[in-house]
């Protein structure tokens, strides 16, 4: 079994700051992770996504994610805050073995403050 | 690349009418998803295609919902009767099965049941 948990559901940041949007997985396999992100009204949008290469991540908008086997975690990072960040962030594990099924966190909605 | 493309995007209808959500998935992808996204519940799968085949319908809420895969470059979701607590987003999503790659998602469409 496959599980995602997202530890905060909303996040409040200045521009400008960092950011930090947490991720814990649980996978019987090899995971792939994935982080989405969803402006209002939006579809889902790919950010980034690690397929067992490099661990560090680096994707769209200036954000990254590092997968850390140990801690079984992909956090979200970004090292300062734009006014357009502001959205839902969605992280999501699967596994290649047989069906791919993938399994969605609850999502993190990052404000970001003037 | 014309991504997932998903009709209409917008619907707005009467309870008790029959309401069908099309969907057409990117060119060679092989697996197919359907998800609902609400406020209350946030993003659930409720069922996927593989090589046009439902592989997993447990999502599905109820006898009023059922989903078709005629080809590999269509796919309908339909509700019948449509009731108001039907009302969200509903995502297409495709991939090609085990290329370890992230779901595409259509733009989805917002059904109002009124």
């Amino acid at each position: 079994a496959q599980s995602v948990t997202q530890l905060d559901s909303h996040v409040s940041v200045s521009e400008g700051t960092p950011v930090l949007l947490r991720c814990n997985y649980s996978s019987s396999y090899s995971p792939s992770l994935f982080w989405y992100v969803q402006h209002p009204n939006k579809g889902l949008q790919l950010l980034l996504k690690y397929t067992s290469a490099a661990t560090l991540v680096k994707g769209i908008n200036g954000f990254e994610a590092e997968f850390k086997k140990s801690e079984t975690s992909f956090h979200l990072t970004k090292p300062s805050a734009h006014m357009s960040d502001a959205a839902e962030y969605f992280c999501v594990v699967s596994f290649s073995g047989g069906y791919q099924k993938v399994t969605f966190g609850t999502g993190t909605k990052l404000q970001v403050i003037p | 690349d014309a991504g997932v493309i998903q009709s209409p995007r917008h619907e707005v209808t009467e309870m008790g009418q029959e309401v069908t959500l099309r969907c057409k998935p990117i060119s060679g992808h092989n697996s197919l998803f359907w998800y609902r996204q609400t406020m209350m519940r946030g993003l659930e799968l409720l069922i996927y295609f593989n090589n046009n085949v439902p592989i997993d319908d447990s999502g599905m809420p109820e006898d009023r919902f059922s989903a078709k895969m005629p080809n590999a470059s269509f796919s309908t979701l339909k509700i019948q009767p449509s009731e108001p607590r039907d009302s969200a987003v509903y995502f297409c999503a495709s991939i090609q099965q085990g290329s370890n790659q992230p779901q595409h998602f259509g733009d989805g469409t917002r059904l109002s049941i009124l």
